[in-house]
């Protein structure tokens, strides 16, 4: 399962980083992808990242603000959100898989940019 | 950036009857599609992929089709429990990977 952690209110402009906890799976064998889904923007794929950490990619509304990143031997995915906008709030989820399907998904995380 | 277009955006069906859900992508996806069903509250689960594969656990009354830019998710006798949005997503062309817009159903 994935469990993420680490979303709340944040001020625009500000900066957030989100866990993502892996268990019951291989964690290092499979790519994991970021997606959020906010009430005007439907789901959103943002990122994802490779087993190894070799291969990433962003979406171009996060390009340049966000970070994705993996510990394996923490079995743990983050991302670290920065120049937070307010069309960055949403449910953030950790799903597995990518560049594909994603088979498991995280209960998500709520992030809110407000003043 | 692949477009997918869901419709219709809501459906109201009678327990026991089918639903018949449609996806179309901007350009063709060959099989790349899969089908997630999101209930409040809850994250997608994942229902189809490669188009007409059923996920571990899907009951056989989930059914997708097509290839290219047309797309179906059928649900034959249609249950309370699946009242629910439903999404499609490409995984042909990326990035991005990107989703439909998403189906309401509703149970009459």
């Amino acid at each position: 399962q994935l469990v993420e952690s680490g979303g709340g209110l944040v001020k625009p402009g500000g900066s957030l980083r989100l866990s993502c906890a892996a268990s019951g799976f291989t964690f290092s064998d499979y790519y994991i992808s970021w997606i959020r889904q906010s009430p005007g923007r439907g789901l959103e794929w943002i990122s994802y990242i490779s087993g190894a950490s070799t291969t990433y990619f962003y979406a171009d509304s996060v390009k340049g603000r966000f970070t994705i990143s993996r510990d394996n031997a923490e079995n743990s995915l983050y991302l670290q959100m920065s120049s937070l906008r307010a069309e960055d709030t949403a449910v953030y989820y950790c799903a597995r898989g990518a560049p594909r399907y994603m088979d498991v998904w995280g209960r998500g995380t709520t992030v809110t940019v407000s003043s | 950036e692949i477009v997918m277009t869901q419709s219709p955006a809501t459906l109201s069906v009678s327990p026991g009857e089918s639903a018949t859900l449609s996806c179309r992508a901007s350009q063709s996806v060959g099989s790349n599609l899969a089908w997630y069903q999101q209930k409040p509250g809850q994250a997608p689960r994942l229902l189809i992929y490669g188009a007409s594969t059923r996920a571990t656990g899907i009951p056989a009354r989930f059914s997708g089709s097509g290839s290219g830019t047309e797309f179906t998710l059928t649900i034959s006798t249609l249950q309370s429990e699946d009242s629910a949005v439903y999404y499609c997503q490409q995984y042909n062309n990326w990035p991005p990977l990107t989703f439909g817009g998403g189906t309401k159903v509703e149970i009459k």
